[in-house]
């Protein structure tokens, strides 16, 4: 089953301006992760914040969560071209190990 | 390289026949996970590792689908008779517990 879910599908963006993607889950949580995919390889692990955090950052991502609303949110500034990848929000449901993916945004920045 | 190691890259395969994939994890991480992948779609979780312990399987891992970590180490996931439903990414993962999960490149499987 689907635990997150995020928002937009896909998005396009003029390379220096910002994007965010968002993301929306069902269960109570521990953490949720966010993962960027470059077509056709492999998940990157690019932030993990947990429940009782509100915000993180690294480099130029800003992540938020709010478990009041079960919604996170992934903020890429000053975006260049090769930001351009999907990103998945993932979550262990109830406490569980596995995470569980949504289907992703897929970001594309134009030159 | 310390990352999570994934092979063959690429196998295609005919409709009926078995195929193996390896994974060789971080060494140092515990828990390793299999996730099957279809173009459009975010990872679906199959199976995981705690060391050589398979703790959970999904429904999605058919009677078809076996999986192996028999020394805690690297692990096996097998697919008897594919069926062209079976062409996608299969992806595995690896960490220690607490952490986020690294993954390999993955497998892509095209079943012909």
């Amino acid at each position: 089953s689907q635990q997150g879910e995020e928002d937009p599908q896909a998005l396009s963006i003029q390379e220096g301006e910002n994007a965010t993607m968002n993301c929306s889950y069902k269960t109570s949580i521990n953490n949720l992760q966010w993962y960027r995919q470059n077509s056709g390889r492999g998940l990157v692990h690019l932030i993990l914040i947990r429940s009782n955090e509100r915000e993180k950052h690294s480099g130029r991502l800003r992540v938020t969560l709010d478990t009041s609303k079960k919604s996170s949110s992934l903020l890429i500034t000053a975006s260049r071209a090769a930001d351009t990848a999907s990103y998945f929000c993932a979550t262990p449901p109830n406490r569980d190990d596995k995470i569980i993916f949504g289907k992703g945004t897929r970001l594309h920045i134009l030159p | 390289d310390t990352g999570v190691s994934q092979n063959p890259r690429h196998k295609i395969t005919k409709r009926g026949q078995n195929v193996t994939f390896r994974c060789d994890p971080i060494s140092e991480h515990n828990r390793l996970y299999w996730y099957r992948q279809t173009l459009g779609q975010g990872p679906e979780f199959l199976t995981y590792f705690q060391n050589e312990a398979q703790l959970e399987k999904s429904r999605l891992l058919s009677d078809r689908f076996s999986a192996e970590r028999p020394k805690g180490s690297f692990s096996t996931l097998e697919i008897q008779r594919t069926e062209q439903g079976d062409s996608a990414m299969y992806l595995c993962a690896s960490r220690q517990t607490g952490d986020g999960y690294t993954f390999g490149s993955g497998t892509r499987l095209t079943v012909v």
